[in-house]
């Protein structure tokens, strides 16, 4: 079964705190997503990769930056967290090319 | 980004038909799609209708594509408690590295 996992499902962190959440796919995609979730908004592109060491910003990448050092792994950094990003985090992954995205279960990150 | 729209709750009888109902605005999406959320996950890929055709089956969904327009609905039959998520639409203008989705819309069953 394929499966995107998230690591943490819940995290509290406090504003000025570094943050980082990680993702890991297990189905050998090409393309890494990472999305934020928020109430009528829907979801709003963070940051993609389709590649190794390969990034690129999406529609709100500000406060945000992103690491992908191995093609299963891609983690999303808050540098100093702020209390507008409480949110639910979501990652993607898909194979080049196709247009299905596999989700992970998301990470509700809550910054006081 | 890109608008794709959609309202933000529906609540039907259980067996009831539902129609949620989605606008974008990418001319160019070769593909348009439907997404569903259930409580406490992550979103799972319904179904999908390429740009070329009308109407797309699949067992209860029917999904109704109108290019003038640029409305895509998606219509469940015999609506049952399961099928209480979010439903978010999305397209993909340019080759499946950007996916833009709409608001999600709130289906609430009742029995």
């Amino acid at each position: 079964d394929v499966k995107v996992t998230q690591s943490s499902r819940y995290l509290v962190k406090r504003t000025g705190e570094k943050v980082f959440l990680e993702c890991v796919q297990d189905m050998d995609h090409e393309n890494m997503f990472w999305y934020r979730q928020d109430p009528g908004l829907g979801l709003r592109l963070i940051y993609f990769s389709y590649d190794v060491k390969m990034k690129e910003k999406g529609d709100i990448p500000e406060g945000y930056s992103v690491s992908r050092e191995k093609k299963e792994r891609f983690s999303l950094i808050l540098e100093s967290a702020s209390t507008n990003q409480t949110s639910m985090y979501l990652c993607a992954s898909s194979e080049l090319g196709t247009g299905e995205l596999f989700f992970g279960e998301g990470s509700r990150l809550t910054v006081l | 980004g890109e608008d794709v729209e959609q309202s933000l709750f529906l609540s039907v009888r259980e067996g009831d038909s539902s129609v949620i109902n989605c606008t974008y605005t990418d001319s160019s999406s070769t593909y348009l799609y439907w997404y569903k959320q259930e409580p406490g996950a992550g979103l799972q890929l319904l179904t999908y209708i390429f740009s070329n055709m009308d109407m797309k089956q699949d067992q209860r969904l029917t999904v109704l594509l109108n290019k003038k327009d640029k409305h895509l609905s998606l219509r469940i039959a015999d609506t049952q408690t399961g099928d209480s998520a979010i439903y978010f639409c999305a397209e993909s203008p340019d080759n499946f590295n950007k996916f833009y989705f709409g608001s999600g819309t709130k289906l609430n069953v009742k029995p």
